[in-house]
């Protein structure tokens, strides 16, 4: 199967631990967006980023949170010092083009973070 | 206020009946995004569009521009169609942004 991957699909921290989400995109798609749902809210976006760039980062909390899409490998949302209002659901999604094409976006099925 | 506006928020339904969720919005427009979530799963592009009217199976989206407005049909309701559905648009000057509606939760009832 050549859809977006994320993983872990559940993930739980304690408060003030590290949460490391991770996205492959679907093959051959070299744009990659994030996005966040919070319980009962509608999906918020976060960031979007091309191999070993982020184009744009304006949805994304100032402090604790940073994205990667390295030359090789999956991309990596990364939520430092992690806090209870971080519980989401956080959706990677990603696209043959960038945005400026209207190209479609692959959704991945989410990752469930909790924190205790 | 939301730029992207959806409703109803909750829809039932009896089998068999057609069910429109509508969408409206209030940024100009490039592309418009219809998803599909089923619970606790991952979410599925259905259509993307910026005008006129597309049509896969069962599902129906319009859009009309100069009203702001986007609608999704669903002939011939079953069950398995039960989900939250989601609008989401995109315009030439949200930059990188789909903004996302909060999601109209369709329940198909045998």
């Amino acid at each position: 199967n050549a859809g977006v991957m994320q993983n872990p699909r559940h993930l739980v921290r304690r408060r003030g631990q590290e949460a490391r989400l991770r996205c492959s995109p679907m093959k051959g798609h070299s744009h990659v967006y994030w996005y966040r749902q919070l319980p009962e809210e509608g999906l918020k976006f976060m960031v979007y980023l091309q191999k070993e760039n982020i184009i744009d980062e304006s949805g994304m909390p100032k402090e604790r949170f940073s994205a990667e899409f390295p030359k090789e490998g999956p991309s990596i949302l990364r939520i430092q010092q992690v806090v209870r209002g971080d519980s989401a659901a956080y959706f990677c999604a990603s696209s043959a083009f960038g945005t400026v094409e209207n190209q479609p976006q692959h959704f991945g099925d989410g990752t469930r973070l909790s924190i205790l | 206020k939301n730029e992207v506006e959806q409703s109803p928020q909750n829809l039932t339904a009896q089998e068999g009946e057609f069910i429109t969720i509508n969408c409206s919005y209030s940024v100009g427009i490039s592309a418009l995004h219809w998803l599909q979530q089923h619970p606790g799963g991952g979410i599925v592009s259905l259509f993307m569009l910026s005008s006129g009217k597309k049509k896969h199976g069962r599902l129906i989206a319009t859009i009309n521009i100069q009203e702001k407005h986007s609608s999704l049909h669903i002939t011939a309701s079953h069950p398995r169609d039960s989900a939250v559905y989601i609008c989401a648009a995109k315009g030439p000057n949200t930059g990188n942004q789909f903004y996302f509606g909060t999601g109209t939760s369709l329940t198909v009832i045998p």
